[in-house]
């Protein structure tokens, strides 16, 4: 059973507002990442940290920040959201390069 | 360009039967390959993996084949059943410029008819 959260489950806010979605986990993983996923879509790498203090843009071109200051969490950022930013936010983390990745539950943002 | 493909958007199958689903990609440097299941509203969670010095993984009522001349995978889940329904996720991964990242595909919706 793997122990990575995230909140809120659901948001629905309004354009401009900032928000942070939290992803946190127990089980002590270096990597930690977060993904993009439109319905239908393949999920796509915005962030991933390898370690406390260490942030790298995925693939994937993003307006969102994220930090790493404690092993366990890795929150992500939108300093001004907007409707294009409407998309399930899915966090990760793994044991080692390569390896499976457990998943969070995922943040299903709705930016109106 | 789409270096992992999972060119079926979904698939149904009878309980009791085999379910198979297909992966393509076309990064040869790819050096291993895991399959992902996913409820509605939930995670991925992992289901299976296999290196690219293997040509079959086998867990349970799990199998992952891998050719890789062919650049294709596929997972076959017998007897399938009802609780099996869900989208299902390949992906690769591969050392890009000192770090690993994970290509997925779109996913293929599973469907298994009672």
């Amino acid at each position: 059973e793997a122990d990575i959260y995230q909140t809120p489950r659901y948001l629905v806010i309004g354009t401009g507002k900032k928000i942070t979605l939290e992803c946190s986990q127990t089980m002590g993983h270096d990597k930690m990442y977060w993904y993009q996923q439109d319905p239908g879509m393949e999920l796509h790498l915005i962030h991933y940290s390898y370690g406390v203090n260490s942030t790298e843009k995925g693939d994937l071109s993003s307006e969102s920040t994220v930090s790493r200051i404690r092993t366990e969490h890795f929150p992500l950022t939108l300093e001004s959201a907007r409707p294009s930013h409407t998309s399930q936010y899915l966090c990760a983390s793994s044991d080692m390069r390569g390896g499976k990745q457990f998943f969070g539950p995922g943040t299903r943002l709705t930016v109106l | 360009d789409q270096q992992v493909k999972q060119n079926s958007p979904s698939l149904s199958v009878q309980e009791g039967r085999i379910s198979i689903l297909n992966c393509d990609y076309t990064n040869s440097m790819f050096d291993y390959f895991l399959w992902y299941k996913k409820y509605p509203a939930e995670g991925p969670t992992f289901l299976i993996s296999i290196s690219s010095i293997k040509d079959k993984n086998e867990d349970g009522r799990f199998t992952v084949f891998l050719n890789k001349s062919a650049k294709h995978l596929s997972l076959h889940i017998v007897p399938s059943q009802p609780g099996d329904s869900a989208v299902y996720f390949c992906a690769a991964s591969a050392r890009t410029s000192g770090t690993y990242k994970y290509i997925f595909g779109t996913g293929t919706r599973l469907k298994v008819l009672a």
